[in-house]
């Protein structure tokens, strides 16, 4: 089992629409979480951390389900712009240097 | 300017050539890392620093070296290029670990080795 896994999509959805990923982790222990987001042919780039009380941005809005391990992503009012893929990420919460776990992202198609 | 360069940003070669691929950061951060990134896969670690003596493996290092010439500079080395190591290669960057990690990518690098 993958220690992140999120579906690849795509997803294609109309402008306006909202649409939501959800992304699972296989460690218990795991301590923080975050969503990035990569433009085609671009570096990944820090969206949102992922808090246990759940945290928003704008029309983003993030949220942590640490008894059934997985958090979400909820995009409002989609926009062309929002074309993009989501890699959730995972720092575990093992010892020693914990470094952050990608999953391979989902896509994203926001069609006018 | 970009805060974290790297070059060449395209590069192909041939199989059994030593590459190298060079990133450069002007963040003031200590830490520096090297991903690849596979179609299908997350993105990878290869090699970390958490500074200019320090040097960790990842957990794909095997045909890979690095080096950290300076606080601002880490180069990847791939001593004898291979096929599978086609891939598109990321530095980062990030000024301390922990819960408040937060990496920087640069522009990445595509690597074709025919």
């Amino acid at each position: 089992r993958k220690e992140v896994e999120q579906d690849p999509g795509p997803f294609n959805v109309p402008e306006g629409a909202t649409v939501a990923f959800n992304c699972t982790y296989s460690n218990s222990a795991s301590q923080s979480f975050f969503w990035y987001r990569q433009d085609c042919r671009k570096e990944p780039k820090l969206l949102m951390s992922v808090y246990s009380s759940g945290n928003e941005d704008g029309r983003f809005t993030a949220q942590l389900n640490r008894a059934s391990q997985y958090i979400s992503l909820l995009i409002r009012d989609s926009k062309l712009s929002d074309s993009a893929t989501y890699l959730c990420v995972v720092l575990p919460g093992s010892g020693g240097y914990n470094k952050l776990i990608f999953g391979a992202g989902t896509r994203l198609a926001v069609h006018p | 300017d970009a805060d974290v360069t790297q070059t060449p940003r395209n590069r192909i070669t041939k199989t059994g050539k030593r590459i190298m691929l060079e990133c450069s950061q002007t963040k003031g951060h200590d830490r520096m890392y090297w991903y690849r990134q596979d179609p299908g896969l997350g993105l990878r670690l290869i090699y970390y620093s958490f500074d200019v003596k320090d040097i960790n493996k990842g957990e794909i290092s095997d045909g890979y070296s690095v080096s950290r010439q300076a606080q601002a500079k880490f180069s990847l080395s791939l001593e004898s290029a291979i096929p599978n190591q086609t891939a598109l290669y990321f530095c980062a960057t990030s000024d301390r670990g922990g819960s408040t990690d937060t990496q920087y990518f640069g522009p990445g690098t595509r690597l074709t080795v025919l």
